[in-house]
């Protein structure tokens, strides 16, 4: 089953607002990263997270990854109709720890 | 340098006939992963490859479903037969193990959209 927990499932905004989505994970991670994937399309890598409290920021995206390494966010300021699509996280589980397994999504809309 | 492609982009197919995609990887990239969304919904795992060798296919959901990577190059994902629960879109995607075990960056494919009537 799922092994990291994203919220909120969807999320529709007026262009202009921010806009959050949250990963949670029960046991602590090496890592984390994040995915975009727009209508229609494919999953493209944005980011990755590797240290306790770290913060990215790429243009209006700011990326965390918690203190205890269990929880991360992705944090849209002032959205765009460019930004809708489906965000994913993702861990790196398994044996060898290179198996990538992906939080449920979060669609964001955005209303112009 | 050319991405990760798929072929076929989509395919329609009835209930009980076989279908196979095929994945051509990142040149280089020794890591080739299939991963399928199902309505929307999550993106699940369902196998992995390192070179030719299958490393990981515990989320290979029946032995309808067979993948291979001849020569370590391109990949194949066969379902026969299929059935009306496998329709989805079957994303590969490849990496080069080049950060260590655990810290890949994955390139998807485009994907295969599968309809099963």
């Amino acid at each position: 089953g799922q092994q990291v927990m994203q919220i909120p499932q969807y999320q529709h905004v007026q262009e202009g607002e921010d806009f959050t989505t949250y990963c949670n994970s029960s046991t602590t991670l090496s890592n984390i990263q994040w995915y975009k994937q727009r209508p229609g399309g494919h999953p493209v890598f944005l980011i990755q997270l590797v240290k306790s409290g770290e913060v990215k920021k790429q243009k209006r995206l700011t990326f965390q990854f918690g203190e205890a390494k269990k929880n991360s966010s992705l944090h849209i300021t002032a959205t765009q109709t460019t930004d809708v699509g489906t965000y994913f996280c993702a861990i790196h589980k398994g044996e060898y720890g290179n198996k990538l397994v992906f939080g449920a999504g979060t669609i964001l809309r955005v209303k112009s | 340098e050319a991405g990760v492609t798929q072929f076929p982009s989509h395919s329609v197919i009835e209930k009980g006939q076989t279908v196979t995609l095929r994945c051509d990887p990142i040149s280089g990239h020794d890591n080739l992963y299939w991963y399928r969304r199902v309505m929307g919904k999550e993106i699940k795992f369902l196998l992995h490859f390192v070179k030719e060798s299958k490393q990981d296919e515990s989320g290979m959901p029946n032995n309808r479903f067979l993948a291979e990577r001849t020569g370590g190059t391109y990949s194949t994902l066969k379902v026969q037969p299929a059935e009306l629960e496998d329709s989805g879109v079957y994303f590969c995607a490849s990496s080069q193990d080049n950060q260590g075990p655990g810290r890949e960056k994955l390139f998807f494919g485009s994907g295969t959209q599968l309809s099963v009537l």
